[in-house]
């Protein structure tokens, strides 16, 4: 069966550090995979999708970048983090005809 | 996509039928309405789709409008596990295509 993983579940970063969050997905092959932030009180924001390897579409142009590294990984980026970077990120992936999406459990980030 | 309009939130008491308003009245001939739920702190779950049938699973059923216009997510027996934010969505329903969640409507199920 397919599974995905993110992690980590909670980070605290400083402004200005760099942040890297990783999201795997198993038991599948080809993925469309996608970033999503829900900041405090708000809905859910698309960031980026990829339908391969080295294919990213950013939905909103913001300090943060993506990269689809090998055709099951999907790195979510910064440089220097902002306080407004602070939210719960989440990674999901979908097949290629699927019509539903799966969803990780998140990475709740707090930028001090 | 086409927009969907959602109430805010919602009430029900346990063991009731809750049922969930959405509108999208700009929806286009080859867009799907979907529901998805998020309990908070967790990843949004996918509950059910449709085209212009009426569908129903395990989890719910799905009240498609002649015109299209409108939907309604209907959970027959609803228990507080229920509690969530339930999103509607509507998109294309082939590859590549992502979810374009809106505010949701925030269900309290209350005992």
């Amino acid at each position: 069966s397919q599974t995905i993983h993110q992690w980590p579940a909670t980070l605290v970063q400083p402004v200005g550090s760099p942040l890297s969050l990783e999201c795997t997905v198993e038991g599948t092959s080809n993925p469309n995979l996608y970033w999503y932030r829900q900041a405090a009180g708000r809905g859910l924001q698309l960031l980026f999708y990829s339908v391969g390897i080295g294919q990213i579409s950013s939905e909103v142009p913001q300090n943060l970048s993506a990269s689809r590294p090998q055709d099951r990984q999907f790195i979510l980026s910064s440089k220097k983090l902002l306080l407004s970077d602070s939210g719960f990120y989440l990674c999901a992936w979908s097949g290629m005809w699927d019509t539903e999406a799966f969803f990780g459990q998140g990475t709740r980030l707090t930028v001090v | 996509d086409a927009k969907t309009t959602q109430p805010p939130s919602m009430d029900c008491a346990e063991g009731r039928a809750a049922n969930l308003p959405c509108n999208h009245s700009t929806i286009s001939g080859n867009e799907y309405v979907y529901w998805y739920r998020q309990i908070h702190s967790q990843g949004p779950q996918y509950i059910i789709h449709g085209l212009k049938n009426n569908e129903t699973n395990e989890m719910a059923s799905l009240i498609i409008t002649e015109d299209r216009k409108s939907s309604t997510l209907i959970l027959p027996h609803a228990t507080l596990r229920d509690t969530a934010v339930y999103y509607c969505i509507v998109r294309v329903g082939d590859s590549g295509y992502a979810l374009n969640f809106g505010k949701g409507t925030s269900l309290l199920v209350t005992p």
